[in-house]
Order: C-alpha cells, then sequence, then structure tokens
C-alpha cells in the first residue's frame, strides 16, 4: 500500500528555534499533502493544505508565518514551525494524496519544545 | 455545521468478544466515510472508506462497517476482538468527489482497551 515517511518521529528543542518537519510520499506522486495538528487526548486538526507548486491554503486560526509549508515536489512537503514556544509543543501529522485517493498518513512528528 | 460525533471515549472489550463503535455524522452533502486507527505515537492507518455502493464496507484486520444514511451513522464492527486492536479509532468525513480528498472533519476518537 501507499507509503507516507515522516521525519523526524520526535524531536525536543529550545524555545525560539525553529524546526523543520518533512513529509515523502515513498511509492506515489502527492498532488497535495496536509498537515494536521494533534493535542493529547484530541483529535486530528487540519493546518494547511499544500498542492504542489503552489502556496499552502491554511486554515483558519492557523499562522501561516509561524507555519511555513513548502510543496516544492510531488513527493516532499515539510513543515517549518518558526521561533518555536512550548505552546507549539504537539504531534504533528502529515498525509498525502493524489487524484481521488483516500488520504494516507505518516507516523508523525512529536515536538517538544523546552 | 459539519461535525463528527463519537459517543464513546473509552470503551473495554473482553479478547474474543464482539465490537461495535459508534459515530455520527452532520455532513451538507453526500459524505466520504472513514475509519482510521492510531497506536500510541503513531500516525493514522486506514481501516476502510465508503464512497458509495454497498453500505456494508469491508476493511483490514477483520473490522467492517456499515453506512445507515438515514441514521447519519458509520458504526464500525468486528466480531471477535484481539488483543492488538487495542488502540485509537477516528471516524472521519470529508468531501466527495473534488481531487484531494480534502478537509476531512474527524471525531474525537474512542480509545479501544482489550482485556484478556
Amino acid at each position: 500500500g501507499a507509503v507516507v515517511s515522516q521525519h523526524p518521529s520526535w524531536v525536543i528543542c529550545k524555545s525560539g528555534t525553529s524546526v523543520k518537519i518533512e513529509c515523502r510520499s515513498l511509492d506515489f506522486q502527492a498532488t497535495t499533502m496536509f498537515w494536521y495538528r494533534q493535542f493529547p487526548k484530541q483529535s486530528l486538526m487540519l493546518m494547511a493544505t499544500s498542492n504542489e507548486g503552489s502556496k499552502a491554503t491554511y486554515e483558519q486560526g492557523v499562522e501561516k508565518d509561524k507555519f511555513l509549508i513548502n510543496h516544492a515536489s510531488l513527493t516532499l512537503s515539510t513543515l517549518t514551525v518558526t521561533s518555536a514556544h512550548p505552546e507549539d509543543s504537539s504531534f504533528y501529522i502529515c498525509s498525502a494524496t493524489h487524484s481521488n485517493q483516500p488520504q494516507h498518513f505518516g507516523d508523525g512528528t512529536r515536538l517538544s519544545i523546552l | 455545521a459539519q461535525s463528527v460525533t463519537q459517543p464513546d471515549i473509552h470503551i473495554t472489550v473482553s479478547e474474543g468478544a464482539s465490537l461495535e463503535l459508534r459515530c455520527n455524522y452532520s455532513y451538507g452533502a453526500t459524505p466520504y466515510l472513514f475509519w482510521y486507527v492510531q497506536s500510541p505515537g503513531q500516525g493514522l492507518q486506514l481501516l476502510l472508506k465508503y464512497f458509495s455502493g454497498d453500505t456494508l464496507v469491508q476493511g483490514i484486520k477483520g473490522f467492517e462497517a456499515e453506512f445507515k444514511r438515514s441514521q447519519s451513522s458509520f458504526n464500525l464492527r468486528k466480531p471477535s476482538v484481539h488483543w492488538s486492536d487495542a488502540a485509537e479509532y477516528f471516524c472521519a468525513v470529508g468531501p466527495g468527489y473534488g481531487g484531494s480528498q480534502g478537509n476531512l472533519i474527524f471525531g474525537k476518537g474512542t480509545k479501544l482497551s482489550v482485556k484478556p
């Protein structure tokens, strides 16, 4: 089945630093990738939709200058959390899709900001 | 408003017992319906999906779900639960044809515990 790889799986960093998370579709070309955020014991909340070669579409309330999304190729999207603070600590999950196929999810990245 | 409700936050069943996880949705158009499973610290794995046709859909790991339009429900079932089924289960709805299956709306999840 379709595989989506997310890296890193866990990152701990100091407040004020920027963190980049990668999402790769390993065996298909992902025309669209999604970035979700999941708080403990909560559901997934869509942050943004990323289409290859165009600017990401952010959900209401998500700061586009803080969560930079780049989808430079059909197999890679990146989420950069800029100047991260403790309140940005969360579990971030990406998904990828093409045509009308269901989204395939990565294994998530646990971000802890000290 | 579009929403997904999973009424049960936590369910505990004995190994070998049957399971039913409830999901109700509110959606303006004909939805696409999904069930995903999430193990601790992991991403989501698609169990099954309903797009159209037969309202009883079969998924992986022995799961099935039935779409009931009149009840706006898409309950997940398994006849005999295994210890490895312990995980968090999410029901989701999304738009139909439109390219990207975007804007999935997730329920809050049901945590399944399995007693030996």
